[in-house]
């Protein structure tokens, strides 16, 4: 009931095309669905995060769009470019007794090809 | 704004030795959490730490220990180590406690146990 499970592994994208990115959860005690981009031997930079009283957010080319009853969420990438590629992760938070634990997912290797 | 900070970016220690790793958080962060991210898989919770007391543990074994300090800084102590800690080690740092808030991760200390 923790775990926050991930799609794709790792994907590739023309540039300029829309990348997507799946996350889904069991505990709905989350409340609180941030995604982080990861470049190699960095930390994750937090990207947009959503609560989910709302179905989508977006912040320039990042959109993340939430389905409570599903109890999926996603990242969608417009206009994907070169410098976009990196490793994305998922996350939720919530519901810990005061504790702040992220779950992340298992990560996708984003690749945007020029 | 200086960001997370953490020391030492890289180590190398022998099985059964012992490490410390440090972290800054942002200023005005006092909140400051502790995970391992293991090569190719995203970052797993170890500790939370909110005005120099523990609010959450994860599902690490008594050789992980952890210490936050008046200025809100913190430690992260690992005793006997074993070739499987090698990882990633990442701190975040949070406004509070409690209620999901935006967490800011610190680019992480390279632990390699030979």
């Amino acid at each position: 009931q923790q775990q926050v499970k991930q799609s794709p592994q790792s994907l590739i994208v023309q540039k300029g095309g829309i990348s997507i990115i799946n996350c889904a959860y069991e505990n709905t005690a989350f409340d609180y669905f941030p995604w982080y981009q990861q470049f190699p031997g960095k930390g994750p930079a937090l990207l947009i995060a959503i609560r989910p009283d709302v179905s989508e957010k977006k912040e320039g080319r990042f959109t993340i769009s939430f389905n409570k009853s599903a109890k999926q969420f996603s990242l969608h990438i417009m206009d994907s470019q070169p410098g976009d590629s990196a490793t994305y992760f998922c996350a939720a938070s919530g519901g810990f007794q005061g504790a702040q634990k992220l779950v992340f997912g298992q990560g996708t290797r984003l690749t945007i090809n020029p | 704004d200086a960001g997370v900070t953490q020391s030492p970016t890289h180590l190398i220690k022998t099985r059964g030795q012992q490490v410390t790793l440090r972290c800054s958080p942002i200023s005005g962060h006092k909140s400051v959490s502790w995970y391992q991210q293991v090569l190719g898989q995203g970052p797993q919770f170890i500790f939370q730490y909110y005005e120099k007391e523990e609010r959450g543990r994860g599902n690490f074994p008594d050789r992980f220990s952890a210490r936050q300090f008046p200025n809100y800084s913190s430690e992260l102590n690992v005793n006997a180590l074993l070739l499987g800690d090698s990882a990633l080690y990442l701190c975040a740092s949070s406004l509070a406690e409690g209620v999901p808030t935006e967490a800011f991760f610190g680019q992480g200390t390279r632990l390699t146990v030979v």
